[in-house]
């Protein structure tokens, strides 16, 4: 069955301390992989995809890495601005669906 | 563009009511998804449209849902009669290109509370 873990499910940091979020994906034959941001009250916003193992995507202090069985998103100096939940997601072997993770909740307080 | 609107942002009702939730893609793309959140199981897809034809619905839970794209501006997705666990926010997205490999872009959503 295609699945997505994401890891921790909240996270509290201080301005400034870096750390990372981890998205593990089980489906065969990877086509792609998301990130998208969501704020409260709002819709998931696009972040990244990722295709293949090794690749890399940097956007401002965000920086996406994936491997053959998972994603990392690392954060860098965060600051306020940055708290969100996290969501990541893979098509499924089909190609017809998005199976999203059940995020990462982050804060980062001043 | 505007992005993609829905309507309305919050709908509460009673158990057994018809409820209709719209949606208008961003002009020139060629698939739409809606999707429905919650806590428990986070963000799932209903149903899946491209050139507003219904290519994927395993996800529509069961013969109360239902949706429609009678146009390539316009979808619904209607429930009747709805449930308190129809409860949930629901989005939809909207991408350029066919099936899930675009960036999706998403609507505000509907909180729809079932009392």
């Amino acid at each position: 069955e295609d699945q997505v873990t994401q890891s921790p499910e909240a996270l509290r940091l201080q301005e400034g301390e870096s750390s990372s979020l981890n998205c593990s994906y089980t489906v065969s034959g990877l086509r792609g992989l998301f990130w998208y941001r969501q704020d409260p009250g709002k819709g998931p916003e696009f972040l990244f995809t990722l295709y293949s193992a090794g690749e890399e995507k940097e956007k401002e202090r965000l920086k996406a890495t994936l491997t053959k069985k998972e994603s990392f998103l690392h954060i860098t100096a965060p600051k306020p601005e940055d708290s969100a939940t996290y969501l990541c997601a893979v098509p499924n072997q089909a190609g017809t669906a998005l199976i999203f993770g059940k995020g990462t909740t982050l804060s980062v307080s001043s | 563009d505007a992005g993609v609107i829905q309507s309305p942002r919050h709908e509460v009702t009673e158990m057994g009511q018809e409820v209709t939730l719209r949606c208008k893609p961003i002009s020139g793309h060629n698939s739409l998804f809606w999707y429905r959140q919650t806590m428990m199981r986070g963000l799932e897809l209903l149903i899946y449209f491209n050139n507003n034809v219904p290519i994927d619905d395993s996800g529509m839970p069961e013969d109360r849902f239902s949706a429609k794209m009678p146009n390539a501006s316009f979808s619904t997705l209607k429930i009747q009669p709805s449930e308190p666990r129809d409860s949930a926010v629901y989005f939809c997205a909207s991408s350029e290109g066919q099936g899930t490999l675009d960036e999706q872009y998403f609507g505000p959503g509907t909180r729809l509370t079932v009392t």
